[in-house]
């Protein structure tokens, strides 16, 4: 079983430079999101979806777009990176609205 | 904003001891969720404990469980018996809306031999 796969593992970008970090699951589950965790701060979510072509913004959403065309894929967009971007993002999904998350092996993004 | 508050940034304990960790949280909720996860090195995000807000008995899994006070808005985790592989950060999560979990800071938790 895949479960959530994250793509890349690691990405190091320059300011300005646009990019999409993959995420599937193949667990059929509705509900998909992206987290983004910082020192200090645990994870903060940057965008949600409750099912294929809708999304939501969520506590920090500025610098991101997000797009669910699938059940299976939701991939996260930066359009033009920031070092305040420097973070690590998690994908996560459930079946319903109060399942436990299950969580990507994370993408370790370096802006500088 | 809803908030979780884990007052504990860093704890440290000798392997077979027990350990509790802290969490509060803010809610107008009467029916909610809240979780334990746990953040070993390899960066994995591993679920520990769930409970439901309308369940008064304390969820319980193996080695791990929580002491739940609802009115005080308390939810905490309490470690038996730990093992150097308990060695992680763990963060108390509560669900807020549609999936949308909200974490405390986190707790770095060192089990040392």
């Amino acid at each position: 079983n895949a479960g959530v796969t994250q793509t890349p593992k690691f990405q190091v970008l320059k300011t300005g430079q646009s990019m999409t970090l993959q995420c599937a699951q193949d667990m059929n589950h509705e509900y998909m999101s992206w987290y983004r965790q910082d020192p200090g701060m645990g994870l903060r979510l940057i965008h949600y979806s409750v099912g294929a072509g809708i999304t939501d913004q969520g506590e920090v959403p500025n610098g991101y777009n997000v797009s669910r065309s699938t059940t299976e894929d939701f991939p996260l967009r930066l359009l033009s990176a920031a070092p305040s971007q420097t973070s690590v993002y998690f994908c996560a999904s459930s079946y319903n609205s109060n399942s436990p998350l299950h969580f990507g092996n994370g993408t370790r993004l370096t802006v500088t | 904003a809803q908030t979780v508050t884990q007052s504990q940034p860093e704890m440290s304990v000798q392997e077979a001891e027990t350990v509790t960790l802290s969490c509060t949280y803010d809610t107008s909720e009467s029916n909610y969720y809240l979780f334990w996860y746990k953040q070993p090195p390899s960066r994995q995000m591993i679920l520990v404990i769930r409970q439901e807000a309308y369940k008064q008995q304390n969820a319980t899994e193996n080695r791990f469980s929580v002491n739940f006070q609802k009115a005080a808005k308390s939810f905490s985790l309490k470690i038996s018996d730990s093992q150097l592989g308990d060695t992680a950060m763990y963060f108390c999560a509560k669900i807020q809306g549609a999936q949308k979990l909200v974490f405390g800071q986190g707790t770095r938790l060192t089990i040392n031999p």
